[in-house]
């Protein structure tokens, strides 16, 4: 098992329409989880971040974190094109300094 | 501010040959990271230096990968006779230090590509 996974997609959504990406993680010691945005041939651009259970919202973006179930979510809410990218959550562990530890990445694209 | 700057974007070396990648982080960070990433996959965590001391070398795949950052500031990313299993981007990444996070910052990456 992967310590952290996400569908590799391509998730499609119409422009205006809600995405939501999903990554579910391994290990229960994961302190803080991460959101990267990366365009085709770019690096990876932090979105959001985000440590305690719950729903932390930043413009059209929310990231929702359920320890309990080890799962964490980005949505995305009125989907633009200029959306469309690989979205890469990315986990921490504890007692393990700043190491991340990525999932494979969801492709996203927003049809106009 | 700048971001983090790499270099060089390119390099293109032949099998065997040595190659040393740059990393330059934001100015007052104190933690940094190299990742490698493969095509179509996530970065891959390869080591972790904060300020001058590297903490966590164990992503790196076999000793012929060095890295040092002899003055807390630049880093570099040392790969020796290189291989065709080499080829990928080289990302550096740059934190200061938080109490619950590591937010880390890459900079634009390092395409090597092994012939």
């Amino acid at each position: 098992q992967k310590e952290v996974e996400q569908n590799s997609g391509p998730l499609s959504v119409p422009e205006g329409a809600i995405a939501s990406l999903n990554c579910t993680y391994s290990d229960r010691g994961s302190q803080s989880f991460f959101w990267y945005r990366q365009y085709s041939g770019k690096s990876p651009e932090l979105i959001m971040f985000i440590y305690s259970n719950g729903d932390k919202e930043d413009g059209r973006f929310t990231a929702q974190l359920n320890k309990a179930s080890q799962y964490v979510s980005l949505l995305i809410r009125d989907s633009q094109p200029s959306d469309s990218a690989t979205y890469l959550c990315a986990v921490n562990m504890y007692n393990q300094g700043g190491k991340l530890i990525f999932g494979q990445g969801t492709e996203l694209s927003v049809k106009p | 501010g700048a971001g983090v700057s790499q270099s060089p974007r390119y390099k293109v070396a032949k099998r065997g040959q040595d190659v040393a990648l740059r990393c330059d982080p934001i100015s007052g960070h104190v933690s940094l990271f190299w990742y490698q990433q493969a095509l179509g996959q996530g970065p891959e965590f390869l080591t972790y230096f904060q300020n001058e001391a590297q903490l966590d070398k164990s992503g790196l795949p076999s000793d012929r990968f060095f890295a040092e950052r002899p003055e807390g500031s630049v880093s570099t990313l040392k790969i020796q006779r290189t291989q065709q299993e080499d080829s990928a981007v080289y990302l550096c990444a740059s934190s200061a230090v938080q109490k619950y996070t590591y937010e880390q910052y890459f900079g634009p990456g390092t395409r090597l590509t092994v012939t």
